[in-house]
């Protein structure tokens, strides 16, 4: 098993500028979730999925849009990049019901800049 | 005030010390009490969680809730190299279904054993 692959692994981009970030994962879990990553902030929820076709939002969804149209992939949009978009981003699966308490299979993160 | 108070560091400590990583926490409503461990540039793994208040061990992993105080700690018995990594606290309300959408993290402590 790959477990959770991310790519790209590095982006720059301009402001104003769109892109996705890819996820995908092999282990047959239902819940998917999208993480950023900033110094002296900890992991923040962008948004999370449930299973295909159901989404939902988590901490901090602004400028961001997700979608699931299979088990296996959960994009993440960003749809006009800022500067304070710039952050580590990470994806994970988690099993069964996606319970708290629940292993979460992280991906090893896309590390974005945004000029 | 965060919800989740950690102290960033860094830690040095010689390997064979004994770890303490700690963190505070405002709501009294948390329950469920997680440690990751994140190596450099990689997603962040569950490393173990306790429920409410008490001690949890596992191997050289000792996981502790002081609810009364709002203060959980994790002790690193005999720290090795390979410990070296950050530690994130993480917390949450309850641990049913999709609760993993619920988990407020720390902001993580970065520890270094020396060899």
């Amino acid at each position: 098993n790959a477990g959770v692959t991310q790519t790209p692994k590095f982006q720059v981009l301009k402001t104003g500028q769109s892109m996705t970030l890819q996820c995908a994962q092999d282990m047959n879990h239902e819940y998917m979730s999208w993480y950023r990553q900033d110094p002296g902030m900890g992991l923040r929820l962008i948004h999370y999925s449930v299973g295909a076709g159901i989404t939902d939002q988590g901490e901090v969804p602004n400028g961001y849009n997700v979608s699931r149209s299979t088990t296996e992939d959960f994009p993440l949009r960003l749809l006009s990049a800022a500067p304070s978009q710039t952050s580590v981003y990470f994806c994970a699966s988690t099993p069964g019901s996606g319970r708290a308490t629940d292993t979460q299979y992280f991906g090893p993160g896309t590390r974005l800049t945004v000029l | 005030q965060k919800e989740v108070e950690q102290d960033p560091g860094p830690l040095s400590v010689p390997e064979g010390a004994i770890v303490s990583l700690n963190c505070t926490y405002s709501n009294s409503a948390f329950q469920y009490f997680m440690w990751y461990r994140q190596y450099s540039r990689k997603g962040p793994e569950l490393l173990m969680y306790t429920y409410s208040s008490g001690n949890k061990e596992d191997g050289r992993f000792t996981a502790q809730v002081d609810k009364s105080s709002k203060y959980i700690s994790l002790f690193i018995r005999d720290s090795q190299p390979s410990d070296s990594a950050t530690y994130l606290c993480a917390m949450s309300f309850d641990a049913g279904y999709s609760s993993a959408s619920k988990i407020i993290f720390g902001s993580g402590t970065r520890l270094s054993i020396r060899p």
